[in-house]
């Protein structure tokens, strides 16, 4: 079973709109928590990532909201627009040793002109 | 600067055929992984390697074999091939070391077994 849950499955939103997508934990040996960012036809690329100790961090218009007590996290994308429509990803590893990383199922965000 | 190169981009088999994907990264990375991307099952690792000669089961490594023999390609085999693994097929590279470890893709393989 997958240790990282991702919802939704797909969004669409219109240009501007704040698409919102989140995921959930259990393994709390988990203290990395990278966002990947697909176009179709091209492989996933890291888009920003937070450690724990920090409830949010922001990259131009992406923004991760974290929640350490309810094993939750969350990335969302202020105005956006349709150049950001593309499959995300959530993932998680341990920072302080290697480990694999653990992908979400993925969202499919859609935005509209 | 390539990256990671997978070959081939696309593949079509018939059942019960073999194939071999390649993987090339340029980067020097230690540790390379092979993923499969399903609708709705998101990235699921096949097999991986942690160095040079070395190479781990993931999470669906049924019905694949690999090898790498040298530390900058990656080799995923199928020896029988089924159509449940008509997938699109990822590669990826990343460094040895602690901390914010970023995982470089290729830009895919679409197996379709017929």
């Amino acid at each position: 079973q997958q240790q990282v849950k991702q919802s939704p499955q797909s969004l669409i939103v219109q240009k501007g709109g704040i698409p919102i997508i989140n995921c959930a934990y259990e393994n709390t040996a988990f203290d990395y928590f990278p966002w990947y960012q697909q176009f179709p036809g091209k492989g996933p690329a890291l888009l920003i990532a937070i450690r724990p100790d920090v409830s949010e961090k922001k990259e131009g218009r992406f923004t991760i909201s974290f929640n350490k007590s309810a094993k939750q996290f969350s990335l969302h994308i202020m105005d956006s627009q349709p150049g950001d429509s593309a499959t995300y990803f959530c993932a998680a590893h341990r920072y302080s040793r290697w480990g694999k990383l653990q992908f979400g199922a993925g969202t499919q965000v859609v935005v509209t002109p | 600067n390539a990256g990671v190169t997978q070959t081939p981009k696309f593949r079509v088999l018939k059942t019960g055929q073999s194939m071999t994907l390649l993987c090339a990264q340029d980067m020097n990375h230690e540790y390379m992984y092979w993923y499969r991307q399903d609708p709705g099952m998101g990235l699921r690792l096949i097999h991986y390697s942690v160095g040079e000669g070395t190479t781990a089961k993931g999470e669906v490594p049924d019905g694949y074999n690999v090898s790498r023999l040298k530390k900058q390609n990656f080799l995923l085999g199928l020896e029988s091939a089924a159509p449940s693994q008509t997938s699109v097929y990822f590669c990826a590279s990343s460094p040895l070391g602690q901390g914010a470890i970023e995982a470089f893709f290729g830009q895919g393989t679409r197996l379709t077994v017929v």
